[in-house]
């Protein structure tokens, strides 16, 4: 089985500009979750999707908003850059249909440098 | 308010010694608890997890440990080996959404 694919790898941008970022889950996987990786912080949770529905949601602000598709791929956005938003962003997949006994599979990530 | 910690950011250890890294957790309702290990540049790659049910599991070198009453989870590497040399964070869960420790970065001396 494939594993999990993000796009793009790396990308920068400029504060003030929006970004969107892709990810492809494990083939039978329905629950998609992402995450902010950032020097000391470890992940942390943005939101997580299953069935084109937002199931779960961290503490980010507004500017940072996802979507699922019909066929479980999912998209991060995130609107009016800041600097603080530099960071690696991961994707997870799962079944999501076994709750609290299930492993999370990871992307590669996307590594975003805003200026 | 971090509800999983992982108290010690990083740990070295000598080739062939035991490396144990820990993890403490404050919410008693979490289910499923897992560790990860990442290298740099890439997505944290899974490596052993353990259920409430349990207080011991092993997978090869690795076994993790859990202590419900202290609301602590270990990971114990023997024999450790340079290419075990990464960042290891451990997650717990209870729904499907999942909270991760800040990590311990791990050095393997050899």
């Amino acid at each position: 089985k494939a594993g999990v694919t993000q796009t793009p790898r790396y990308l920068i941008k400029t504060r003030g500009q929006q970004v969107t970022l892709s990810c492809s889950p494990i083939s039978g996987h329905r629950s998609v979750s992402w995450y902010q990786q950032t020097p000391g912080q470890g992940l942390q949770f943005l939101f997580e999707y299953f069935s084109e529905t937002q199931r779960n949601k961290g503490n980010f602000p507004g500017r940072f908003s996802g979507r699922q598709f019909s066929n479980s791929r999912s998209e991060m956005n995130v609107s009016t850059l800041e600097l603080g938003d530099s960071a690696l962003y991961l994707c997870a997949s799962s079944p999501g249909v076994s709750a609290g006994a299930e492993t999370q599979y990871f992307g590669p990530g996307t590594r975003l440098l805003v200026l | 308010d971090q509800q999983v910690k992982q108290n010690s950011p990083s740990l070295s250890v000598q080739e062939g010694r035991i490396s144990i890294l820990n993890c403490d957790y404050t919410n008693s309702m979490f289910d499923y608890f897992l560790w990860y290990k990442k290298y740099p540049a890439e997505g944290p790659t899974f490596l052993i997890s353990i259920s409430s049910i349990k207080d011991k599991n092993e997978d090869g070198r690795f076994t993790v440990f859990l202590n419900k009453s202290a609301k602590h989870l270990s990971l114990h590497i023997v024999p450790s080996q340079p290419g075990d040399s990464a960042v290891y964070f451990c997650a717990v869960t209870g729904t499907y959404k999942y909270i991760f420790g800040t990590g311990t970065r791990l050095k393997v001396l050899a």
